[in-house]
Order: structure tokens, then sequence, then C-alpha cells
């Protein structure tokens, strides 16, 4: 079966850290480009930070730029996103996401998100 | 960075009936636009890409169209698992962003 699985979400103080993982199954994982994409429950969606196929290059949205990193095992199949120096308004559901053209940027399989709760 | 906007914020429809929903971007994004679904408690799920193409398996009462900066998606006749909200996405430059959502109802 093609999906995404997330893990690693959970609750912790400001400034705390965290790696969320993301395994990917039925598909070849290192031919795409994946993402991260956050939600505050009930709200909108917010794109975090995105890794082309080789783990070569990187971007971010500027409200994390600094404190998180993504990075990828192709050999694993399994997408990372260690986050750092974390503030209350990191708190959402974290999506990966499958973007199978990196030259159009959307995003074709989604994971079921993992929650991080970030709160003294 | 580029701003989406959606409108309605919610609307409520019989089924059977025609739905339009918008989204203005806030320069001009060509067709590097995307519209998505999305249930309670549930992941997105991809509706159309660039614009207008219909991914696989989506009903083909779902359609997309407009380039530049206004795009719509219109549902030709409401289903009652059409009942979601539905967000758009331009995806011209980073960093990628969402249109807030248009809640869907049925009535």
């Amino acid at each position: 079966e093609v999906q995404l699985v997330e893990s690693g979400g959970g609750l912790l103080q400001p400034g705390g850290s965290l790696r969320l993982s993301c395994a990917a199954s039925g598909f070849t994982f290192s031919s795409y480009w994946m993402h991260w994409v956050r939600q505050v429950p009930g709200k909108g969606l917010v794109w975090v930070s995105r890794i082309n196929t080789d783990g070569s290059s990187t971007d971010f949205a500027d409200s994390v730029k600094g404190r998180f990193t993504i990075s990828r095992d192709n050999a694993k199949n399994t997408l990372y996103l260690q986050m750092n120096s974390l503030r209350a308004e990191d708190t959402a559901v974290y999506y990966c996401a499958r973007d199978p053209s990196a030259t159009r940027g959307y995003f074709d399989l989604w994971g079921r998100g993992t929650l991080v709760t970030v709160s003294s | 960075d580029i701003q989406m906007t959606q409108s309605p914020s919610s609307l409520s429809a019989s089924v059977g009936a025609r739905v339009t929903i918008t989204c203005r971007a806030s320069q001009k994004i060509s067709s590097y636009f995307n519209w998505y679904q999305q249930n309670p408690g549930k992941a997105p799920k991809l509706l159309i890409s660039d614009a207008s193409t219909l991914q696989s398996g989506v009903p083909s009462r779902f359609s997309g169209s407009g380039s530049g900066t206004d795009f719509t998606l219109t549902i030709s006749s409401l289903q009652p698992e059409d009942s979601a909200t539905y967000f758009c996405q331009q995806s011209y430059n980073l960093p990628y962003s969402f249109g807030q959502g248009t809640k869907l109802e049925i009535k």
C-alpha cells in the first residue's frame, strides 16, 4: 500500500526539541521531493519545509528557519524533521507530503499527521 | 510572500446544487495552483493540480479553472460526501501558501 506514516509527536515544554519521522512505503521514496506541512487544529495549512530527492537541497519557512532541520534516509525510506527551540506557536499537526513534481510543487500523498503540542 | 484569499469561508448548499469556490493570489502565479479537500481529522487530499488537472479517482463533478491570479473550484452537482473543507494552494514561489479554507456543508 502506498502510504506515509508520521510519528514522534508529543507534548513538550517551550525550548525543547523533538524529531518527527515519516515512514514511506509502497513507492520509490528516493525519487520524490518531500515536504512537511503543519496545521493548527481547526485552522489552515502552513508549509514548513521541503527536501530534494538526495537530501542535498532544503528550504524552510521563515518562521522555522534556523530552528528546524529536514533530512531523509533513502535507505530507510524515512523523512525527518528535527525541531529545536520549540515555541508555543509551533503547536500543530505535522503532515509529511509527497511532491510528485519538483517543478510544480503540489502534494499528491499525505500522511495522517502527528500532533506536536508545545506548552508549559 | 504570496497571499491566497479564498471565498467564501463557508457555505451551505443542497444536494445536486452547483457550487463554486474562488481563490485569488496576491500576484500572478500562472497555473501553479492546486485544490485540496480535507475531512475532519483526516489529511488533505489533492483534488486538482496545475489549476485544472483532475487527479485520478476524483469524481468528474469536480473541476478547476483559472490562471494568473484568479481561480475557481466548481462542483457541478453536490453530493453528500462532498461535505468537507477545501483549500487552495499556490506552488509558484516558496514559501508555498494556502488559502484559509472554505467549509462546505450540505443543507
